[in-house]
């Protein structure tokens, strides 16, 4: 099974600053099969991105995904008050089929 | 606009059996896989398994001996049971659509559905 390790747990920024989030797995994953999501609180999880970097329909273009191998980025250009929540990578692998991180908080400083 | 409608008991005392459903609207039910997730209270997410149109399931292998996903086509329907239930099966449940083309994700969630396990 591959873990995801996200790191940090906590991060605590202003609006307008720049938010970057790493995702780490311990086996090497592809890019195909990694992707981010939103969670505010007492709602569903939301698609940001799939196959690493591609945008989901309707999110702006402020939210970034990178890299490969082992090594993931989600990336926030500008914070905007409404992004603040809490942000898990997800890997698509054998079994179990997907397996996510364990989430960074993206808290207001 | 593909939607996810769940429902289901949401009080169960230990040893029942949970079961949820989660119907599909607005879009296709062939050419997806229809997946279960949950939350335990202040925790992250974890895949329960999924299902596609024809019926061919994959679980969470710490979860296998007391899951069953099961699906109704004619009504565009999939549904989970999980049973002996225990206070660790509290959560929020969420059905999704997965998504496994070019890239692999899952785009559409159920608003959730929350369980307590207690006696």
């Amino acid at each position: 099974e591959i873990v995801l390790t996200q790191s940090p747990g906590t991060l605590s920024l202003s609006p307008g600053e720049r938010a970057t989030l790493s995702c780490r797995a311990s086996q090497s994953v592809s890019s195909s099969y990694l992707a981010w999501y939103q969670q505010k609180p007492g709602q569903a999880p939301r698609l940001l991105i799939s196959g690493a970097s591609s945008r989901a329909t309707g999110i702006p273009d402020r939210f970034s995904g990178s890299g490969s191998g082992t090594d993931f980025t989600l990336t926030i250009s500008r914070l905007e008050p409404e992004d603040f929540a809490v942000y898990y990578c997800q890997q698509y692998g054998s079994s179990p089929k997907y397996t996510f991180g364990q989430g960074t908080k993206l808290q207001i400083k | 606009q593909v939607q996810l409608q769940q429902w289901g008991a949401g009080l169960l005392k230990p040893s029942e059996t949970l079961s949820l459903t989660c119907a599909v609207y607005g879009g296709s039910f062939s050419g997806y896989y229809w997946s279960w997730i949950r939350q335990p209270p202040g925790k992250g997410l974890e895949c329960i398994g999924d299902i596609n149109h024809s019926g061919s399931t994959n679980y969470n292998p710490s979860l296998k001996s007391r899951v069953t996903i099961s699906v109704d086509t004619s009504k565009n329907q999939f549904s989970l049971k999980l049973s002996s239930v225990t206070a660790a099966d509290t959560a929020v449940y969420y059905c999704a659509r997965g998504v496994t083309l070019d890239y692999y994700y899952m785009d559409v969630w159920g608003k959730g559905t929350t369980v307590t396990v207690s006696s």
